[in-house]
């Protein structure tokens, strides 16, 4: 089993819809979780940490469910700008992320 | 401020040669990683270097990678006898500390391509 698993898409939107996207991983002594986006040919960016309380940041809102150890990010009302591949990043207590594959979103007009 | 520099930008190579892949991390970033992402696959963790501690090396796939970080700033990656399987991005990351809780900084990554 893959210590982070994604969907790997790709979502299919229109303009305005709202997306939500979910991460399991395996190892329950993770201790931060972390979305990054990343687009094509680029390199990854963060796009917000996840904390377990839950945070918001704009339209984008993330979760963290310990008891069941997935992770979920909420798009609102997308933009074609949001097109991108959503990554699911763990820190496992060893100084080390780790890495889904990633989340691909396509928003169309 | 300056960002994550990476260089060369690509690389292409024949297999069986050597090649060397620099990253200048921000200045004043203690932590250094490396990673690979291959075609349609998740970034793989390599190496880590953290201010004057010995790295983790746990990631490099081989014997024939190997890394280094100089005075604590620039990186340099080197994979010797190049193969097919090695042809990836690879893409670095500075941070400011243990990664717990740091946001890492990535640079634009070097496209090697072993022909």
């Amino acid at each position: 089993r893959k210590e982070v698993e994604q969907d790997p898409g790709p979502f299919n939107v229109p303009e305005g819809a709202t997306v939500a996207f979910n991460c399991t991983y395996s190892n329950s002594a993770s201790q931060s979780f972390f979305w990054y986006r990343q687009d094509c040919r680029k390199e990854p960016k963060l796009l917000m940490s996840v904390y377990s309380s839950g945070n918001e940041d704009g339209r984008f809102t993330a979760q963290l469910n310990r008891a069941s150890q997935y992770i979920s990010l909420l798009i609102r009302d997308s933009k074609l700008s949001d097109s991108a591949t959503y990554l699911c990043v763990v820190n496992t207590g060893f100084q080390k992320l780790v890495f889904g594959t990633g989340t691909r979103l396509l928003v169309s007009p | 401020g300056a960002g994550v520099s990476q260089s060369p930008s690509n690389k292409v190579t024949e297999k069986g040669k050597d090649v060397e892949l620099r990253c200048d991390p921000i200045s004043g970033h203690t932590a250094l990683y490396w990673y690979r992402q291959s075609l349609g696959q998740g970034l793989e963790f390599l190496i880590y270097f953290q201010g004057n501690s010995a790295p983790d090396k746990s990631g490099l796939p081989s014997d024939r990678f190997s890394a280094e970080r100089t005075g604590g700033s620039v990186s340099t990656l080197t994979i010797q006898r190049t193969q097919q399987e090695d042809s990836a991005v690879y893409l670095c990351a500075s941070t400011t500390g243990p990664s717990g809780g740091n946001t890492q900084y990535f640079g634009p990554g070097t496209r090697l391509t072993v022909l």
